[in-house]
């Protein structure tokens, strides 16, 4: 059974600062990772989705990695602002079930 | 605008009465699913269906039943509502299959008592 695992599950650093956040999943049979963002009591919103054949994505001052052999994967957040204080999510499609599993998050704070 | 629409966004029920919460989305995307989010124990997937009549159960999916008759809508039925039901629940959709990004409603919070 697939696990996502999100560490860590809280994070606080000063505004401007480069940051990583870590996503890894047990089992490498996935079509792809999507990293989402969700703020208080909203939906998520989908950031970047990496297909299994592919190593990184970017949008703007994120960029996302995928490690499929090793079950990891990375968030970049370049010059962190205040209002990327959010919990990101990372999430993985199977491809033996089309199930999509999500880690729990990390829940993100940037010191103004 | 695109978009997935719960309704309602929030519900307080009693034990036992029967409840349906609904969710439609306007993009024609194939694939819909169904979330519940609970403190501690995140995101899990309750229901999904890749297409029209076609579903299969998520990770959680028992106390719950879905429907998908049309490729817009895929209702969330509690035939019996129990109290460890109260939770947010999520309703999720993309296109063809699940290699796209998932496009999220904006939750309904659900109590039941």
């Amino acid at each position: 059974k697939q696990e996502v695992t999100q560490i860590p599950a809280a994070l606080s650093v000063p505004e401007g600062e480069n940051l990583v956040l870590n996503c890894s999943f047990t089992d490498s049979a996935i079509y792809n990772l999507q990293w989402f963002r969700q703020d208080p009591g909203k939906g998520l919103t989908s950031l970047l989705l990496i297909q299994s054949s592919q190593r990184e994505q970017t949008s703007g001052r994120l960029n996302a990695s995928l490690d499929k052999s090793s079950g990891r994967s990375t968030l970049y957040i370049a010059a962190s602002q205040p209002g990327d204080s959010a919990t990101y999510l990372c999430a993985v499609s199977g491809n033996r079930d089309d199930k999509i599993i999500f880690g729990k998050g990390t829940r993100l704070h940037i010191l103004p | 605008e695109a978009q997935v629409t719960q309704n309602p966004r929030y519900l307080i029920t009693v034990t036992g009465k029967k409840l349906t919460v609904t969710c439609s989305q306007n993009m024609n995307h194939e694939y819909m699913s169904w979330y519940r989010q609970d403190p501690g124990l995140g995101l899990r997937q309750i229901y999904y269906s890749m297409n029209v009549e076609v579903t299969d159960k998520g990770d959680v999916p028992e106390g719950y039943k879905v429907s998908r008759k049309e490729k817009r809508n895929f209702p969330l039925i509690l035939e019996s509502p129990s109290p460890n039901q109260t939770s947010l629940y999520f309703c999720a959709s993309c296109v063809g299959g699940v290699n796209s990004p998932l496009h999220f409603g904006n939750g309904t919070r659900l109590t039941v008592t």
